[in-house]
């Protein structure tokens, strides 16, 4: 089974701090994924990754940053957090014999005050 | 831009009756998703559609796929309560992954 794992499950923050989500996969997977969910809007694309040190721009890029330093883990970051990056955070990967399937992590509800 | 629309965003339904959810998209695109998210739970992979015409069942849940028309469906039959969820479509140009806003279903008895 695709196991997709994300650093916390809840994080709670001040505005200006800097915050690190961190995402895990254990399929070998070449494409990785950051999603942010908010009640009304779906699932919006922040980034993704197809490689090792690589990354496109998603729909809602602003904000936020990216690092995928190997291939397993591909890191979120908030420079600067602010109360309107309050959300839950999922993160998602896809390769492997199953290229077109998507597999998505627990979430990450974080809540910046 | 890619627009992904779902309707209804919400669905009241009795168990036992049929109903469809639609998934608009304004790109051309061959790849299709279902996902079905349970509360505060993350979402789950139900179908992936992959060319026009294409139509994939699993129990009560049938999706079908019309490129040419931009439209796939995802239809319930004889509903029952485990069914309850919310439920998203999503269209993958090049791995830019592009989701409707969701359908939450209620299956009541």
């Amino acid at each position: 089974d695709v196991k997709v794992t994300q650093s916390s499950r809840y994080l709670v923050k001040r505005t200006g701090e800097k915050v690190f989500l961190e995402c895990v996969q254990d399929m070998d997977h070449e494409n990785m994924f950051w999603y942010r969910q908010d009640p009304g809007l779906g699932l919006r694309l922040i980034y993704f990754s197809y490689d090792v040190k690589m990354k496109e721009k998603g729909d809602i890029p602003e904000g936020y940053s990216v690092s995928r330093e190997k291939k397993e883990r591909f890191s979120l970051i908030l420079e600067s957090a602010s109360t309107n990056q309050t959300s839950m955070y999922l993160c998602a990967s896809k390769g492997g014999a199953l290229l077109y399937e998507q597999f998505f992590g627990p979430g990450t509800r974080l809540t910046v005050l | 831009e890619l627009k992904v629309e779902q309707n209804p965003l919400f669905l009241s339904m009795q168990e036992g009756k049929n109903y469809t959810i639609y998934c608009n998209y304004s790109t051309t695109s061959d790849r299709l998703y279902w996902y079905r998210q349970d509360p505060g739970k993350s979402l789950e992979s139900l179908f992936v559609l992959l060319s026009n015409g294409a139509v994939k069942q699993e129990g009560r849940l049938m999706a079908s796929l019309d490129t040419k028309a931009r439209l796939s469906t995802l239809h319930i039959t004889a509903a029952v309560h485990d069914l309850s969820a919310t439920y998203f479509c999503a269209v993958d140009i090049n791995n830019d992954m592009r989701f409707g806003a969701g359908t939450r279903l209620t299956v009541k008895p």
